[in-house]
């Protein structure tokens, strides 16, 4: 079975500030692919970036980034330079299934 | 892009009263779907899981069914809610290996 495990249910950070979220995943595809999904408060799920598990090279949106290791399957999100409409539930995701985990509650204090 | 429509918003039922949740999908074709279940302030549970007309796989021993009659229309069932069916539900749509999209989720109160 397919799973998803994210360590941290809860961070904080003041605004600007770096912070990295975890995930460590379980799967027995072999072309993959994953994801970290945001959830603001409106509960509108939103992808924040996506990570093809055949590329080496980590994937990166503007202030985001991965930190993809596949041999110990693990897949980490970075935020840089941290912003107030960044506070939000964070999700790893996996899989055709589209498994998640069980999230992590960022916020950004001013 | 694709647009997901699920509905109700809210939806307060009576223990043993049936269910039906519907989901329809724009802006693309042969989509995966997918039924999730958020408890408050938790993870999504998937549910339900299809990839094509008839194709279910159930994840989860529950007391809810779904099925897909039409190519871009996903529908949650139940014959008699029980309490513990509470939660926020929400039906996303996406191809292998894509992003997936997801309506704007419905908020269920069995009473």
């Amino acid at each position: 079975a397919q799973t998803v495990t994210q360590s941290q249910p809860e961070m904080s950070v003041q605004e600007a500030e770096t912070v990295t979220l975890s995930c460590t995943y379980d799967t027995s595809e072999n072309n993959y692919y994953l994801f970290w999904y945001k959830q603001p408060p409106s509960r509108q799920m939103i992808l924040v970036i996506r990570q093809e598990a055949y590329k080496q090279q980590n994937a990166t949106e503007n202030r985001f980034s991965v930190n993809f290791q596949k041999a110990a399957k693990s897949f980490s999100l970075k935020i840089s330079d941290s912003q107030l409409g960044d506070t939000a539930m964070y999700f790893c995701a996996s899989g055709q299934k589209l498994v998640f985990g069980q999230g992590t509650r960022l916020t950004i204090n001013p | 892009s694709q647009t997901i429509h699920q509905w109700p918003a809210t939806l307060v039922q009576p223990v043993g009263s049936p269910l039906s949740l519907e989901c329809t999908v724009e802006g693309t074709s042969n989509p995966n779907l997918y039924w999730y279940r958020q408890a408050a302030g938790r993870g999504l549970q998937l549910l339900f899981y299809s990839v094509g007309i008839g194709q279910i796989s159930s994840e989860v021993p529950q007391n809810l069914s779904a099925s897909r009659p039409q190519d871009r229309q996903f529908i949650l069932s139940s014959k008699k809610l029980l309490l513990s069916d509470s939660g926020f539900y929400l039906c996303a749509a996406g191809h292998l290996n894509t992003e997936a999209f997801f309506g704007q989720g419905t908020r269920l109160t069995v009473v």
